[in-house]
């Protein structure tokens, strides 16, 4: 068993960059692929970075994902933010047999 | 365009049984894997377990096997999501999602949620 570890929340100024830390207990992070979804208030969540970095199509290139095999982490970062990226963070990854969402990021756009 | 529509928002009491439905649209539904995922209230999201529609193959997380049933109508591409007997503790919304496989591959696209409520 795993877990995915994420701060609870963020905040950051419009037009900054943030990062929000996805971190595997056990087991290598590189070994299986870490996904992305945003979930705005009310909605249901999207993906904005599968496969470790990649985005799907609408997905504006201001978002990027990428893991640290040295800290076991993935890692989201937002750049330019808007107040429209004010939302929950979840990072999902997989074993042989589950898969394991992360605790969830609450972003703020102050 | 790719749908996935769930069934309405249940009030049911504790015991009783419910199954909630998840109707795919706009393609091949045997050739994708549908999954649960639980949110209760101010929570974050739960992986409950995956079926694939094609050949009814079905996964569970620990933390869900034997607490719920998944099952799909490839003939009218409906995924279903039950409960034998509820709990107070099963009120949450409830989304499915699309795969292309078990595991690996991201959820991308969802329903609409729906949203359990389990109350004396």
């Amino acid at each position: 068993n795993f877990m995915l570890t994420q701060p609870h929340s963020v905040s950051e100024s419009p037009g900054k960059t943030v990062t929000i830390s996805c971190t595997r207990s056990s087991g290598s992070i590189a070994t299986n692929f870490v996904q992305w979804y945003q979930q705005r208030p009310g909605s249901a969540p999207t993906t904005v970075i599968y496969e470790d970095n990649q985005r799907p199509s609408g997905v504006p290139d201001r978002f990027s994902g990428s893991i640290d095999s040295s800290s076991n982490s993935a890692s989201l970062t937002i750049s330019g933010l808007k107040t429209e990226d004010e939302a929950d963070y979840y990072c999902q990854s997989y074993d042989s047999s589950k898969r394991v969402f992360g605790g969830g990021t609450k972003l703020t756009v102050l | 365009e790719v749908q996935l529509v769930q069934s309405g928002a249940e009030v049911k009491k504790p015991g009783e049984s419910l199954n909630i439905s998840c109707k795919g649209s706009g393609y091949s539904f045997t050739s994708y894997w549908i999954g649960w995922v639980r949110q209760i209230p101010g929570k974050g999201l739960e992986w409950m377990g995956i079926i694939y529609p094609g050949d009814s193959d079905t996964r569970f997380s620990p933390s869900f096997q034997g607490q719920v049933t998944i099952s799909a109508d490839k003939s009218i591409s409906t995924a279903y999501l039950q409960w034998s007997s509820l709990k107070a503790s099963d009120t949450a919304m409830y989304y499915c999602a699309r795969s292309e496989d078990g595991y690996a591959s991201p959820f991308d696209y969802w329903g609409q949620g729906t949203l359990v409520t389990v109350s004396s």
